[in-house]
């Protein structure tokens, strides 16, 4: 089955660039989604088909994917970002099942 | 408005059943895949299933640790999706969220309910 790795946590202070990495093998070659989960509350899609922002997402989140590496950049982190991201893909193969990284905690010094 | 409201959850002894429920509204139910995600606590996320919608035939995907035991339905008239869940086992143990998926092609999951927690335990 397919796996995507990510660091399991981050930490910077406001105002820097956040960039959370999901790792898969040739993950260039899915669609990566994004989602954001703070403690307590159901995820939020924060990003979809790997750069597309759902409406009400600030312009500071945006998604790349290439390679073996997908990255979802928080620009001018705020303490409001401070959550677990998780990187989520639709693997078509044999397996046709979503997979889910382990989750990236997010924290804004 | 889109809502999803999951109930039915509880504490069960393992090898027990349970079915819990998704209520919707604020959207055209019949024209979405709906899934369940779980996430044991303090855990991550897990994909639990889908069920496409009657234009995709209604097909169902599970999760390998899933399969043969759950099993996810739909009622388009009562714009509730389901999620049957038998020989329940202590790692089942998790909140339970009903998902709405709005692609055919790269299953997401854009809105989600509040969970509900299913505790299985002797």
């Amino acid at each position: 089955s397919y796996v995507l790795t990510q660091p399991p946590s981050v930490s910077l202070a406001p105002g820097e660039t956040a960039k959370i990495t999901c790792g898969g093998d040739n993950i260039g070659g899915y669609t990566v989604h994004w989602y954001q989960q703070k403690p307590g509350q159901a995820p939020v899609l924060v990003m979809y088909f790997d750069s597309d922002r759902p409406s009400g997402i600030p312009e500071r989140f945006s998604g790349s994917n290439s390679g073996n590496t997908a990255t979802l950049t928080i620009s001018r982190v705020e303490a409001v970002d401070e959550a677990d991201y998780y990187c989520q893909v639709w693997d078509s193969g044999s397996d046709h099942a979503g997979v889910f990284g382990g989750g990236t905690k997010l924290t804004v010094l | 408005e889109v809502q999803l409201v999951e109930s039915g959850g509880g504490s069960v002894q393992p090898g027990r059943s349970l079915r819990l429920s998704c209520i919707t509204s604020g959207f055209t139910f019949g024209d979405y895949t709906m899934s369940w995600v779980r996430q044991a606590p303090g855990k991550g996320l897990e994909w639990v299933g889908l069920i496409r919608g009657k234009t995709y035939g209604e097909t169902i995907e599970y999760a390998a640790s899933v399969k043969d035991r759950f099993s996810i339905s739909r009622d388009d008239s009562k714009n509730i999706a389901y999620l049957q869940m038998n020989s329940l086992k202590t790692e089942d143990t998790a909140v339970y969220y009903c998902t709405r998926d709005p692609s055919r092609s790269s299953p997401h999951f854009d809105y989600w309910g509040q969970g509900t927690l299913v505790t299985v335990s002797s």
